[in-house]
């Protein structure tokens, strides 16, 4: 079993629609989560992070978290074409040496005009 | 505030040389990790650097190596180059701090092409 799985894709969405992320993670220590974003040719950026069960909200972006079933989601309202990238999950796994940050293949959002 | 850097941008090498990348951290930043990504693996963590000392390692053969130098400055060295080895490496730094919540920044990256 992968450490962070997310279904690669690509999803499809129209223009204005909502897009739904989804991630799920091994550890069940974990104890942060990261969306990262990443255009074609580019590195990835950070656009949330989520430490705590439930909802948190960043304009058009809102990352949920269920720590009980290890999921994490990333729902982008009013998707735009601008939206259309790899989003990335991210978790940081604790051990002996201190957190390191795995992530997951990456989902690939394609948002049509 | 400059960012993380990475030299070179883009490298070709071809089969059985050996590489040096380079990443200077954003200042202030003492903890460098170093991920490989290709099309088909996805981001996968190699090591991770912090205070000199390599804190983490992910499951990368021994031709994989790096090291950072006292002013977080860190270096990843791959030998005996192999075609599968064609990929972006990608440089990130935080803080370091113990708590899991501090977040990576990523360099542009390094590309590099195995003939």
């Amino acid at each position: 079993q992968k450490e962070v799985e997310q279904n690669s894709g690509p999803l499809s969405v129209p223009e204005g629609a909502i897009a739904s992320l989804n991630c799920t993670y091994s550890d069940r220590g974990s104890q942060s989560f990261f969306w990262y974003r990443q255009y074609s040719g580019k590195s990835p950026e950070l656009i949330m992070s989520i430490y705590s069960n439930g909802d948190k909200e960043d304009g058009r972006f809102t990352a949920q978290l269920n720590k009980a079933s290890q999921y994490v989601s990333l729902l982008i309202r009013d998707s735009q074409p601008s939206d259309s990238a790899t989003y990335l999950c991210a978790v940081n796994l604790g051990g002996a040496g201190g957190f390191k940050t795995i992530f997951g293949a990456g989902t690939r959002l394609f948002v049509k005009a | 505030k400059a960012g993380v850097t990475q030299t070179p941008r883009y490298l070709i090498k071809t089969r059985g040389q050996q590489v040096t990348l380079s990443c200077s951290p954003i200042s202030g930043h003492r903890s460098v990790s170093w991920y490989q990504q290709t099309p088909g693996q996805g981001l996968q963590f190699l090591f991770e650097y912090f205070s000199e000392t390599q804190r983490n390692k992910g499951n990368f053969p021994g031709r994989f190596s790096g090291r950072q130098f006292s002013n977080s400055r860190s270096e990843m060295n791959v030998s005996t180059l192999e075609l599968g080895d064609s990929a972006l490496y990608l440089c990130a730094s935080r803080t370091g701090q113990s708590s899991g919540a501090n977040v990576l920044t990523f360099g542009a990256g390094s590309r590099l092409t195995v003939l």
